[in-house]
């Protein structure tokens, strides 16, 4: 089992589809992570679960709705995107704690790339 | 406002000569600097990092300089190899959360 597995890898989908990307850690981490990457644009931080409870969310839009049920798992939720919704999100895991020994370094999985027509 | 910017969005470099990325930050409060490489298709991998209080810090052919008073960073890759050919970004750390820069894509030619 690879560290972190997201699923699935590639989805199309219309504007009045309802999917839902998965994800899930197999590393003992206690924090989980959703990026978007859009072209030619810096990794974009969505939302963070800290011990399976929400911690960030950074002004994402209501039509994105992140489910962390345990710390193993993050769902993304997706209803009516939009063409712009487009991208590669990426889900990551990481230890959550302390910053004296703590690198902030995230294991990211390969990516769910997203296609909305 | 763009906390981590990598202001070169491409190099190409020769293989066996060195590659110099550049990253530029605006904010003092970070505490830790870490560059991830990110092939087609494949989630970012983590490469290397420093510690804000530390200006080198060496991993085999990687190395990475931080100028705290410039607020910049770099990543030396020295000989460079053709596997080396990825996109790499450079972040930040601060308040437990990453900043991302837009990320260099690197060419190495053989």
């Amino acid at each position: 089992e690879t560290g972190v597995t997201q699923t699935p890898r590639h989805l199309v989908m219309g504007m009045t589809n309802k999917k839902s990307l998965k994800c899930e850690q197999h590393l003992g981490h206690n924090a989980m992570y959703w990026y978007k990457q859009s072209a030619k644009k810096p990794l974009e931080l969505m939302f963070v679960y800290s011990l399976e409870e929400r911690v960030e969310n950074n002004s994402v839009p209501s039509r994105f709705s992140p489910e962390c049920p345990n710390s193993s798992h993050l769902f993304l939720h997706l209803h009516t995107l939009q063409p712009e919704d487009s991208a590669l999100y990426l889900c990551a895991s990481s230890l959550w704690g302390s910053s004296g020994a703590n690198t902030g370094e995230l294991f990211f999985g390969e990516g769910s790339r997203l296609t909305v027509l | 406002d763009q906390q981590v910017k990598q202001n070169s969005p491409s190099l190409s470099v020769q293989e066996g000569r060195i590659s110099i990325l550049n990253c530029d930050y605006t904010n003092s409060m970070f505490d830790y600097f870490l560059w991830y490489k990110k092939y087609p298709a494949e989630g970012p991998t983590f490469l290397i990092s420093i510690s804000s209080i530390k200006d080198k810090n060496e991993d085999g052919r990687f190395t990475v300089f931080l100028n705290k008073s410039a607020k910049h960073l770099s990543l030396h890759i020295v000989p460079s190899q053709p596997g080396d050919s990825a996109v790499y970004f450079c972040a930040a750390k601060g308040a437990q959360k990453l900043v991302f820069g837009q990320g260099t894509r690197l060419t190495i030619n053989p």
